[in-house]
């Protein structure tokens, strides 16, 4: 699986929109794009993939570029509960995207929202 | 209601002692997952089962194993074999095909003394 470099930490004030990016230079073309988020002590939350396509939920919005080295989660309105670890992950599927294989974690991006 | 469920919340053992963990879910998933996170630290994979009777070694194996005699479940057995056995453990299960999104239990916080 094609390996992911986030930042460290960032901080968001709340209200506002939180962009955390995510490299994913040697990613396949098989490989589809995952979140994750992880809020102290508890495990993790799934948030939203994509393979190529920009995606959008009730959680949030995944901007990958058009070339798929990069992507971006947005959370429109930043509130003082999404403080937690970020988690992007490239993930193989097969050509059809209908399975999948193992997934694996780095060391994610801390976000802090702030008052 | 549908989920994945890890217990106990909290294990205390001596040092020396094999130690079980119990992962069920009750998704009808077919992969299940085995992970490891120390204080401060990302999600470290150990052994994952994408269907039953199968599993394979995931990045630290070593002094684990594990078995998948049912779909529902997917127990970890910690040996005296593994070196620092302390940390958070997270069972992880997903459909194999379609969405895939994994869902995660709450984690069993092990503490050997």
């Amino acid at each position: 699986d094609a390996k992911t470099t986030q930042p460290t930490s960032m901080d968001c004030a709340e209200g506002r929109a939180a962009n955390l990016p995510c490299n994913h230079s040697t990613i396949s073309g098989n490989e589809y794009v995952y979140w994750y988020r992880q809020i102290h002590s508890q495990g993790p939350q799934y948030i939203i993939h994509g393979l190529k396509n920009n995606e959008t939920n009730e959680m949030a919005s995944l901007i990958i570029t058009e070339d798929r080295k990069s992507s971006t989660l947005i959370l429109p309105h930043a509130t003082l509960r999404d403080t937690a670890v970020y988690y992007c992950i490239v993930r193989v599927a097969n050509a059809g995207g209908t399975s999948y294989g193992k997934l694996t974690f780095g060391q994610g991006t801390i976000l802090t929202v702030h008052p | 209601d549908g989920g994945i469920t890890q217990s106990p919340k909290y294990l205390f053992r001596k040092e020396g002692q094999n130690v079980t963990l119990s992962c069920e879910q009750n998704l009808n998933h077919d992969a299940m997952y085995w992970y490891r996170q120390d204080p401060g630290q990302g999600l470290r994979l150990i052994y994952y089962s994408q269907i039953v009777n199968d599993f394979q070694k995931g990045d630290i194996a070593e002094g684990y194993s594990v078995s998948r005699e049912k779909k529902e479940s997917f127990p970890l057995t910690v040996t005296s074999a593994q070196k620092n056995p302390t940390a958070f453990y997270l069972c992880a299960s997903n459909k194999r095909t379609g969405n895939a999104e994994a869902f995660f239990g709450q984690g069993t916080r092990l503490t050997v003394v």
